[in-house]
């Protein structure tokens, strides 16, 4: 069955500082893989996913990730951190069907100002 | 207009009751989804449907029941509430099952809290 880890439960950040969160995951085939962000109070919205292709994908509010197979990452970036990514962000990947997801742990991103 | 609506947003409850949580989507969406998540903020499905059939049920415990009148609503009953049921449930809907081709919608969650 297909698993995620993030490894890391908070990451702090400069605001203007760059940003890298990790994800690791465990499946058979190519996966989908998909970055959410949770705000305070708020359900999930999708930041952006992968199935194949290019290998480092864009997503919505300046974020990318970049798929390294060898690696089984799907690493999160951004270059210049805002005070409003303060969130908690979720990465998760598909299974066979491509109908279900299964989530890693979160990592709540903390900002100073 | 709120795309995909749950109600209520807050549920406090005695051990023992039974409650069910609402929810609604605008967007004619054909798959609804519930999903927990609990206070270590572990997100974890419970079921999907769609058009109104049951595609997905992740070994919930039968005291939690969907229920879809229609394709836009999704209620969860709970019965028999038990303290390990508090958490945050969300209900999500997408176009269809591909969830690479049909986005997942959220909606804002409801915090249950078994005393």
């Amino acid at each position: 069955a297909q698993s995620v880890t993030q490894p890391d439960i908070h990451i702090t950040v400069s605001e203007g500082a760059s940003l890298e969160l990790r994800c690791n995951y465990s499946y058979g085939a190519t996966p989908y893989l998909f970055w959410y962000v949770q705000s305070p109070g708020q359900g999930l919205q999708l930041l952006l996913k992968y199935f194949s292709g290019d290998t480092l994908v864009q997503g919505i509010k300046g974020f990318e990730a970049e798929f390294k197979r060898s690696q089984s990452s799907f690493n999160l970036r951004k270059p210049s951190v805002h005070w409003s990514d303060a969130a908690e962000y979720f990465c998760a990947v598909s299974n066979n069907a491509g109908n279900m997801l299964t989530f890693g742990g979160g990592t709540r991103l903390m900002v100073k100002p | 207009d709120t795309a995909v609506s749950q109600t209520p947003k807050y549920l406090v409850t005695q051990m023992g009751n039974d409650k069910s949580i609402k929810c609604e989507q605008n967007l004619g969406h054909d798959t609804m989804y519930w999903y927990k998540q609990d206070s270590k903020k572990f997100l974890k499905i419970m079921f999907s449907y769609n058009n109104k059939e049951l595609i997905i049920n992740e070994t919930v415990p039968n005291r939690f029941s969907p229920k879809s009148p229609d394709k836009a609503h999704l209620n969860l009953h709970i019965n028999s509430l038990e303290l390990g049921d508090s958490a945050v449930y969300f209900c999500a809907s997408s176009p269809h099952t591909d969830l690479y081709y049909n986005e997942q919608f959220f909606g804002p969650g409801t915090r249950l809290t078994v005393l």
